[in-house]
């Protein structure tokens, strides 16, 4: 069965440093997402994209942030400098159509902790 | 701005029972409405989705209603077993209709 895969699984990095997540969505799949997760908290929707643009943003997505379709398999998601209240859990998904009546295929996620 | 209620964080039951989850929004009628379940570091996995106009939904074991007077969904698990012990998510279209807006979920334990 396709699945979506992230890679790291567990990313540890230091405050004001770059680092990027990894995603592949499922390959028919058309839009495609990031979530966060703080821990013991709900999952937070970060941004979507569909045609090599994003379609939908939220506040938590500010300039720090940037997302990436580099080729035609993977998907990326960038933050320049970490703060230690970027430590989450980062959730990729995808969906053949919009959210809107398609189910979200998420990945297991990448662990980002900032020191 | 939407907000989710799922109201019990926690449910404990035993095997053999039906859980019933709910679920209550705020503010707009959602177009549609979706049930995850989530396992501890993991991430959420689909379940249903229940339109609009739809009052009922049906897979295997699982059932979800959808009142949009009452603004409240409720998700049953009948003949409930220990592996369905996880956290379940609802989750609303956000009226942009790319985004996903879940609700912090209900942690459910079944005991054998």
């Amino acid at each position: 069965e396709p699945e979506v895969t992230q890679t790291p699984s567990h990313q540890v990095t230091q405050m004001g440093q770059e680092v990027i997540l990894r995603c592949v969505p499922i390959s028919n799949h058309l839009y495609f997402y990031w979530y966060r997760q703080i821990l013991g908290q709900k999952v937070e929707f970060l941004v979507s994209f569909y045609n090599n643009e994003i379609s939908e943003k939220s506040e938590i997505f500010d300039d720090q942030f940037s997302v990436e379709r580099p080729d035609g398999s993977n998907f990326t998601l960038k933050i320049r400098s970490t703060k230690l209240e970027d430590s989450a859990m980062y959730f990729c998904a995808s969906s053949e159509g919009s959210s809107s009546y398609n189910e979200q295929f998420f990945g297991p996620g990448t662990r980002l902790t900032v020191l | 701005s939407q907000k989710i209620e799922q109201n019990s964080e926690a449910l404990n039951i035993q095997e053999g029972k039906t859980a019933t989850l709910t679920c209550n929004y705020t503010n707009y009628s959602p177009a549609y409405l979706q049930w995850y379940r989530q396992d501890p570091g993991r991430g959420p996995v689909f379940l249903l989705l229940i339109r609009e106009n739809e009052k009922e939904k049906r897979k295997e074991r699982l059932k979800v209603t959808f009142d949009t007077t009452l603004k409240q969904s409720l998700f049953h698990i009948t003949a409930s077993q220990p592996a369905d012990s996880a956290t379940y998510l609802c989750a609303l279209d956000d009226q942009a209709g790319t985004a996903l807006i879940f609700g912090k979920g209900t942690t459910l334990s079944v005991s054998s």
